[in-house]
């Protein structure tokens, strides 16, 4: 399976401030990168699917303009959260796929983030 | 009625139990079927991937399919306290896009 990372794995910040979160696929071409949000003791909630180098496709109720995501590379994907609010706290999880066939999503390790 | 319906429980078994964790589906189109392993505040990892019906084994893990009963299941032989973890299926249809549908997962715990 293929390796990704996120950084940072937690991040505290104020009212109102912008979150960068990064994704990284280390050893795989990530054509297709996938963005959840996870509350505790529940299940993934799908946000954005993003390809690269095209615009992301944002689930229905996810905000694009609040949740900025950028997947500029094959192994590099970012997610802005804009003018964090503490209802916005929660665990961020990215994933990639390759889009290919049967292949399936490869999770990474998550962000924590946690709006005062 | 959810695409994917999984027990969130919490499930509590003594160390080498047989465990058995389950979700059923509606949706007639999924082909693609997975298990992952998630430990607490950490991200998913993948344990099982199988398509279409049948059994699928992976040392103490076997991953069965019955698409007529629209229920997949996940076994783990002696179980270990080290597979104390969420357990999330998930699952996806080979049409119609790339989504993949998630269930709620099920909180196993294994005592020692």
């Amino acid at each position: 399976g293929a390796v990704v990372s996120q950084h940072p794995s937690w991040v505290i910040c104020k009212s109102g401030t912008s979150v960068k979160i990064e994704c990284r696929s280390l050893d795989f071409q990530a054509t297709t990168m996938f963005w959840y949000r996870q509350f505790p003791k529940q299940s993934l909630m799908l946000m954005a699917t993003s390809n690269e180098g095209s615009k992301a496709t944002y689930e229905q109720g996810v905000e694009k303009d609040k949740f900025l995501i950028n997947h500029a590379s094959l192994t590099l994907s970012t997610l802005t959260v804009t003018s964090a609010h503490p209802e916005d706290s929660s665990f961020y999880i990215c994933s990639v796929s390759s889009l290919a066939g049967t292949d399936t999503q490869y999770f990474g390790p998550g962000t924590r983030l946690t709006v005062l | 009625q959810k695409e994917v319906e999984q027990d969130p429980g919490p499930l509590s078994v003594p160390e080498g139990a047989i465990v058995s964790l389950n979700c059923t589906y509606s949706n007639s189109a999924f082909q693609y079927f997975m298990w992952y392993r998630q430990y607490s505040r950490k991200g998913p990892e993948l344990l099982m991937y199988t398509y279409s019906s049948g059994n699928k084994e992976d040392g103490r893990f076997t991953a069965q399919v019955d698409k007529s009963s629209k229920y997949i299941s996940l076994f783990i032989r002696d179980s270990q306290p080290s597979d104390s973890a969420t357990y999330l299926c998930a699952m996806r249809a080979n049409t119609g896009g790339f989504k993949t549908i998630f269930g709620a997962g099920t909180r196993l715990f294994v005592k020692a």
